[in-house]
């Protein structure tokens, strides 16, 4: 079965700082991975996806996450974090439930917190 | 704002109680899921609709729990008789395949207190 895990709960950064929350994943086959970030008492907005090609994806609001596949891992990364970004924030995997049809799979979230 | 709407936002209701949510998806999407979100966990996947047809149920959708959408467009969600249990964030999204994969797009949620 298809999974992923965040391994950090939380995550704490000076502002202006990079930022980097983990992830792996287990897959069969080729993964489809995601990421989402939730500010309180708003839904899962969503930032970026990898599909296939090149292992560094851009997304919204400035940040990036690097694939590696030998690791297992989509790390999402941001070169300098703001007050703003302080979120929780979800990684996931699609998963095949019939032909062409597909369900989210999410992480148990990384609560970012950017320090002033 | 994604586009994604979800009514009520909040919804407290007592033990033994029936309670239905609404997702509005965004407009031309032809795809939507259904997500439960407790405390301290990522949403877990309840259903999906293609159309107005409802494609697969996860086990953890109990026969309490019944979701429609009726024309293909807006999507309700009811839970009869209503347990402690079923306290969580309620999550709509919805999608549009293209490519070679369709991102999901999520509601504000419902967030469900049974008392």
């Amino acid at each position: 079965a298809q999974s992923v895990a965040q391994p950090e709960d939380q995550v704490n950064v000076a502002e202006g700082n990079p930022l980097t929350v983990k992830c792996t994943y287990s897959v069969s086959g080729n993964p489809y991975l995601f990421w989402y970030v939730q500010y309180p008492n708003r839904g899962l907005q969503f930032l970026l996806k990898y599909i296939t090609g090149d292992n560094l994806v851009k997304g919204s609001y400035g940040f990036e996450a690097e694939f590696n596949k030998s690791q297992t891992s989509f790390h999402l990364k941001k070169p300098s974090a703001l007050v703003s970004d302080s979120a929780l924030y979800f990684c996931a995997v699609r998963d095949k439930i019939a032909s062409g049809t597909y369900k989210y799979i999410f992480g148990t979230g990384t609560r970012l917190k950017v320090l002033a | 704002d994604t586009g994604v709407s979800q009514d009520p936002r909040h919804k407290i209701t007592k033990r033994g109680q029936n309670v239905t949510f609404r997702c509005d998806p965004i407009s031309e999407h032809n795809r939507l899921y259904w997500y439960r979100q407790t405390l301290g966990q990522g949403p877990e996947f309840l259903t999906y609709f293609q159309n107005e047809a409802q494609l697969e149920k996860s086990r953890l959708l109990s026969d309490r729990f019944s979701a429609e959408r009726p024309k293909g467009s807006f999507s309700t969600l009811e839970i009869q008789r209503t347990e402690q249990g079923d306290s969580a964030m309620y999550l709509c999204a919805s999608s549009l395949v293209s490519g070679r994969t369709d991102t999901q797009y999520f509601g504000p949620g419902t967030r469900l207190t049974v008392l």
